[in-house]
């Protein structure tokens, strides 16, 4: 079975701080995506890397896929309230490319 | 924006009766899911479906459930005796038949069994 960890699981910082929130596993993913969920919502799409060593850049958003595809981390530039949200992980696997997802970082951003 | 939709957004049911879930994926995906999420516990992998039939299926994805594309826009889950662990949110998803990896989710359905 493949595991996704993410770390840490709860974060709690101040606007204009910056946060990293890492995403590791021992399994090999075909790719990997970062998705948002807010409360009794679906997870909404962010980003999907792909090629080891893919750094992909959303306005403040920065996703880094590891060498190995392994392992993968989102970088927050001066985190604002409305950041505020549950960062999802998920791998692509399996021969329909299903996704295993990481538990998710609840992250707050206070004013 | 093309979106995944799912109804009903919530139901609630009496445990051991029939409940059937539908979801509208994206016109143009050929792949189709279905994942569910218990209330404060992770995403999980439900089914995959393409070419009209099962591809691949977790544990969780016992003989109580089962899945069906019963025209070309419609794909339904189906869970047969409901029991009080089914309730989650159930989210269906899509995703072209090409290289593309990018899974969309609709916005789940609320399943409550009493």
């Amino acid at each position: 079975t493949q595991l996704l960890e993410q770390s840490p699981q709860f974060l709690s910082i101040q606007e204009g701080e910056n946060l990293t929130v890492y995403c590791n596993s021992s399994s090999v993913f075909s790719s990997l995506q970062w998705y948002r969920q807010e409360p009794g919502e679906g997870p909404v799409l962010l980003v999907t890397v792909v090629t080891g060593g893919e750094v992909k850049k959303l306005k403040r958003l920065t996703f880094q896929f590891g060498d190995a595809r392994k392992d993968s981390s989102l970088h927050i530039t001066a985190a604002q309230p409305g950041d505020t949200g549950l960062y999802l992980c998920a791998g692509n696997s399996g021969s329909a490319r299903q996704l295993t997802f990481g538990s998710g970082t609840q992250l707050t951003v206070l004013p | 924006e093309p979106e995944v939709t799912q109804t009903p957004s919530h139901q609630v049911t009496q445990m051991g009766q029939e409940v059937i879930l539908r979801c509208v994926p994206i016109s143009n995906h050929l792949y189709f899911y279905w994942y569910r999420q218990i209330l404060g516990q992770k995403v999980e992998f439900l089914v995959s479906f393409y070419n009209n039939e099962i591809s691949e299926k977790s544990e969780i994805f016992d003989d109580q459930f089962s899945v069906e594309r019963p025209d070309g826009s419609n794909f339904t889950l189906k869970i047969r005796s409901t029991k009080l662990e089914d309730s989650a949110m159930y989210f269906c998803a899509s995703r072209t038949g090409t290289a593309g990896n990018t899974i969309y989710f609709g916005e789940g359905s609320w399943l409550t069994v009493v």
